[in-house]
């Protein structure tokens, strides 16, 4: 149980396109879920948090005209990268969660963004 | 603020060794305690986790107790494979209704046959 399917695995794109990364909790309904940036042998760095139905809430420093997040449903968050550079250029992970604060997050399998 | 701290890597084994990668956390309050691991190429997976003081989180032969008195969390496993080679994450969630993670920054385990 508790899948997290993340779409597409790996894209690479010239630089100026806008490019779609999809987040989908395939056997449970998730109240909330996460976008995170992970670099190189680094920890992942929290982007957003965004709750079904409402405005995603951003860490600091992330631009969000830059990295749109649309969360319309219970099963289903997007994350946009608009107008990317080669500097976008990452390994993006979502993650999502449900139930009680005690619940753990579940996260998809990634996304290699290679921007030329 | 809350915080973790991990032991750095990268940690090289050989088969069948002993595994113990050392956690700490800062926070207020009983936080949610978690390991992850992220093997090459992939996203998370969660490993274990414990909600409270003196659980202990089990998942393919590692162990972490939640140990209030050191706010430590330490994962163990009694032999390592080389199936086990990947980065381990350990995080904290602290108690209320805030799901945000706070991560450890990641130790790399290699293990050789």
């Amino acid at each position: 149980g508790a899948v997290v399917s993340q779409h597409p695995s790996w894209v690479i794109c010239k630089s100026g396109t806008s490019v779609k990364i999809e987040c989908r909790s395939l056997d449970f309904q998730a109240t909330t879920m996460f976008w995170y940036r992970q670099f190189p042998k680094q920890s992942l760095m929290l982007m957003a948090t965004s709750n079904e139905g409402s405005k995603a809430t951003y860490e600091q420093g992330v631009e969000k005209d830059k990295f749109l997040i649309n969360h319309a449903s219970l099963t289903l968050s997007t994350l946009t990268v608009t107008s990317a550079h080669p500097e976008d250029s990452s390994f993006y992970i979502c993650s999502a969660a449900t139930g009680g604060a005690g619940q753990p997050q579940h996260f998809g399998d990634g996304t290699r963004l290679s921007i030329l | 603020g809350n915080s973790v701290t991990q032991m750095e890597g990268p940690v090289t084994l050989s088969e069948e060794a002993f595994l113990t990668i050392n956690c700490t956390y800062t926070a207020t309050g009983y936080p949610s305690l978690f390991w992850y691991v992220q093997y090459p190429g992939e996203g998370l997976q969660l490993l274990l986790k414990a909600t409270k003081a003196d659980d202990k989180g089990s998942n393919k032969g590692f162990e972490a107790t939640y140990r209030k008195e050191t706010t430590s969390f330490h994962l163990e496993k009694g032999s390592v494979q080389v199936s086990d080679s990947a980065v381990y994450f350990c995080a904290l969630k602290s108690a209320g209704n805030n799901r945000k993670l706070i991560w450890g920054l990641g130790t790399s385990l290699a293990v050789n046959p």
